[in-house]
């Protein structure tokens, strides 16, 4: 298995500007969670889906931001509009039901100027 | 009470030195406490684990220590190499309730050769 798979490896864009980070699970993993990373946070859970359904959303920090999960197989993050302060590493990571480990992508750097 | 706190924030050890890296936690919840290692640019990758049921678990070179009453654990990383320099997230999860983990904010270990 080629592991999570995300695109793009790193994201430069304007203050203002639509983001969008996607992510491929592991197949037959039902868990998907986004995760941002930054030096001054460590690593924040955003949001997390199983079986495509959200769960849990209570780290998405703001309206700026949205997750969907359209099929097993795809998610995106997306941030409208993109403010300085959303730089960081967003990592995506996935598991299958009654295994704890998660299993974590490359990640996306994104920086907004 | 959700948090996980970790310390030291950085640490600098000698080849062939042991690398210590310890958590503390509020919620007597939780239930799983995993390791996870990050290489530069990689996302992170599960260590190893541990249960409240037991005091010690050694995978290799890796020892988590467990203190239930004082809800702490710890890392040990025993003849330290130039390789295991990464970040280490210690992390908890109330696994019978969800499957979130809430990690702690990374420790970057270097090991000088």
């Amino acid at each position: 298995d080629a592991g999570v798979i995300q695109s793009p490896r790193h994201e430069v864009t304007e203050m203002g500007q639509e983001v969008t980070l996607r992510c491929k699970p592991i197949s037959g993993h039902d868990y998907l969670f986004w995760y941002r990373q930054t030096m001054m946070r460590g690593l924040e859970l955003l949001i997390y889906f199983n079986n495509n359904v959200p769960i849990d959303d209570s780290g998405m920090p703001e309206d700026r931001f949205s997750a969907k999960m359209p099929n097993a197989s795809f998610s995106t993050l997306k941030i409208q509009p993109s403010e300085p302060r959303d730089s960081a590493v967003y990592f995506c990571a996935s598991k299958t039901s009654g295994i704890h480990e998660q299993y974590f992508g490359p990640g996306t750097r994104l920086t907004v100027t | 009470q959700q948090q996980v706190k970790q310390s030291p924030q950085s640490l600098i050890v000698q080849k062939g030195g042991i690398s210590i890296i310890n958590c503390a936690y509020e919620n007597t919840a939780f239930d799983y406490f995993p390791w996870y290692q990050q290489f530069p640019g990689k996302g992170p990758a599960l260590l190893i684990a541990i249960r409240p049921d037991v005091s010690e678990k050694k995978e290799g070179r890796f020892t988590i220590s467990f203190n239930k009453s004082a809800k702490q654990f710890s890392l040990h990383i025993m003849d330290s190499q130039p390789g295991d320099s990464a970040t280490y997230f210690c992390a908890a999860s109330i696994s019978w309730r969800d499957d979130k983990i809430i990690f702690g904010k990374g420790t970057r270990l270097h090991i000088l050769p």
